[in-house]
């Protein structure tokens, strides 16, 4: 069983859905949990992290997190077409260094 | 957030020919450096890990001959693959830690294609 599982999708949507990008874990030591952004042939873009569990919001973006199912979400409210790349979810059990499990990343495209 | 940078971005050479990637981090002291490889539609692959002034510690199935990885100070950090085949074409990225960051970044990625 892998770390971290997530669906590759593709998915595609409407301008302004509302998105819902989710991962699941195995190890309940992990405490953060980030969701990196990658568009084609570019570095993945940190979008948002969170410690623990909780919601987290910024701006468009909310991401949730739910230890005890071992889950996290990412919802990105009134999509744009410049939302179109892949999301990548990873967390570890510290904040920082080399333990970082990442899933596969989710490709979005929103259709304008 | 870190601002890392990377060069090349883009990178084409022939079979059995060496490559070196530089990873810069520009604004802060990094006192380690990761190294990833993404295959096409797949997640980062961590590669090795290095400390600064020290020796790489390479994941496993990751050839340390093969894949040299320098860190020589604490703002930069080469890559150089070695005689490079064509299955060595990847998507590279660095990602630096230390240096009070709040979580990981990482590079803009370096796409080498070995012909």
């Amino acid at each position: 069983q892998k770390e971290v599982e997530q669906d590759p999708g593709p998915l595609s949507v409407p301008e302004g859905a509302i998105v819902s990008l989710n991962c699941t874990y195995s190890n309940s030591a992990f405490q953060y949990f980030m969701w990196y952004r990658q568009y084609s042939r570019k570095g993945p873009e940190l979008l948002m992290y969170t410690y623990s569990s909780g919601n987290k919001e910024d701006g468009r973006f909310t991401a949730q997190v739910d230890k005890s199912s071992k889950y996290i979400s990412l919802f990105i409210r009134d999509s744009q077409p410049s939302d179109s790349a892949t999301y990548l979810c990873a967390m570890s059990v510290v904040s920082t260094g080399n333990q970082f499990y990442f899933g596969t990343g989710t490709s979005l495209t929103v259709i304008p | 957030g870190a601002v890392v940078s990377q060069h090349p971005s883009w990178v084409i050479c022939k079979s059995g020919t060496s490559v070196k990637i530089e990873c810069r981090s520009l604004d802060f002291q990094a006192t380690t450096m990761f190294w990833y490889r993404q295959f096409p539609k797949q997640s980062l692959m961590l590669m090795a890990t290095s400390n600064e002034g020290s020796k790489a510690t390479y994941e496993q199935g990751v050839e340390k001959d093969k894949f040299l990885i320098n860190h020589a100070s604490l703002t930069l950090s080469t890559l150089t693959v070695t005689s490079a085949h064509p299955e060595d074409s990847s998507f590279y990225i660095c990602s630096p830690g230390g240096g009070g960051t709040d979580t990981q970044y990482f590079g803009p990625g370096t796409r080498l294609t070995v012909l």
